[in-house]
Parts: structure tokens; sequence; C-alpha cells
């Protein structure tokens, strides 16, 4: 079965840069699926971040697309998350998961975790 | 545009059935969704996928209570023999080209 675990630093400054790393486990991540990122502000709905796929490919959701990059480490079996210039409104629990094999439908998710963002 | 639009609540009895709906933008009623139960303080669950001719794909472990159908844009979760446990909050989900989209969810009182 495939695990997800996300880490990283639980407060961030503002202006700075937030940084998650997600650790794959149970499965490849060089096996031909999307891993994306999701996130939730408290009290409030899912929030699609954007997606990366063996070998670097990414897509951003439009919104974010100037201050994101996910990235990938095959050797390692992890993605990354670097979304920059902060703010308050970036609050949340990022949650990253992993897209089924016939369709970018999550089967597998993180259990989540809450990043502030506050001086 | 691509858009899920969700009615925000949703309640039912103790051991009676709830159908929830997830209505896709018109110009997408082709597209397959996805539906995720999400607890307080836990991440999602995934539950299953329904393209436009009904379940493509259910989640591991999920139990027969829960079903899904589509007609036209609609996309509906049917959760059978509701129980204390299924109350929590639903979501739906979409893709296209390079993007991902979701509702803005359902809080099931039980």
């Amino acid at each position: 079965q495939v695990q997800l675990q996300e880490s990283g630093p639980g407060l961030v400054k503002p202006s700075g840069t937030l940084s998650l790393t997600c650790a794959v486990s149970g499965g490849s991540i060089s096996n031909g699926n999307w891993w994306s990122w999701v996130r939730q502000p408290p009290g409030k709905g899912l929030e699609w971040i954007g997606e990366v796929y063996q070998g670097g490919t990414t897509n951003y959701s439009p919104s974010l697309k100037s201050r994101v990059a996910i990235s990938i480490d095959e050797s390692t079996n992890q993605f990354s998350l670097k979304l920059t210039s902060v703010s308050a409104a970036d609050t949340a629990v990022y949650f990253c998961s992993r897209a089924g094999d016939d369709g970018r439908y999550f089967d597998y998710w993180g259990q989540g975790t809450l990043v502030a963002v506050s001086s | 545009q691509l858009v899920l639009t969700q009615s925000p609540s949703a309640s039912a009895s103790l051991g009676a059935s709830v159908k929830l709906t997830c209505t896709l933008s018109s110009g997408h009623k082709t597209y397959a969704i996805a539906w995720h139960q999400q607890h307080p303080e836990k991440g999602p669950r995934y539950l299953m996928t329904l393209d436009r001719d009904g379940i493509h794909n259910k989640g591991d472990g999920i139990p027969d209570r829960f079903s899904g159908s589509s007609s036209g844009t609609e996309r509906y979760l049917t959760i059978s023999s509701l129980q204390s446990e299924d109350e929590a909050d639903y979501y739906c989900q979409t893709w296209g080209t390079g993007t991902v989209v979701f509702g803005g969810g359902t809080k099931l009182t039980v």
C-alpha cells in the first residue's frame, strides 16, 4: 500500500519561502503517476497547488504559478514544494497526494502538515 | 471554465440514505470526477471515481454502502445505511489538461 508523509517547518515568516517534502513509501515515485500538492486553509475547502511527474514535468495552479515550484527526486522517492513570498493567506494544512494510474483522481493522500505564516 | 458545484451542507438520520450531488460546469458533462471523504483534522480519503457511465474505480476498503451514479452534468454519491462515522466533509474533484479542480465540499451531518 502506498503511503505518503509530509515534512517541513510548521512556521514560516511573512515574505519567506515555504518548503515541504513528501516521502513516498510502498511504491515507486517513477511508476507513471502524477504527484500533487493540495492545501486547505483553516475551516475552508481543498485547493490544488500543482503536480509533478517523473522526469520533472510540472503543472501549476494559475493562481499560484508565479510563486510555486514542485520538484521530484526519484533517487530518494520524494517530491517537494517551494512557495515563495508567503503571507498569512498561505497558512494552511498542506497535503501531498498521488494521482491514479488512469486519471488525475487522488487515490492516496498524506495526513497533512500545518504550516503557519507568522512573524 | 471547469468548475464543480456542491451544496454546502446535507443531513440525514442514522440508518437512512443520503444522496450528495456534484455538478460539472456546462460543456464538461463528459468529465469524470472523484469523491473524497474528510473527517475533522484528518487527511482526505479517496472513495471512488465516477465517469458519465457510472463507477470507474473504488478506493481500497470502501464499503458497498457507498455508491455512485451519473446523469448529465451531475455526479452523485449515495451513502446508504448511514452510520455515525459517515459524518464528514465530502469533496468532489475533477481534472482537465494540466489542471485539477475541487468542489467546495458538502458537510454531512448524521
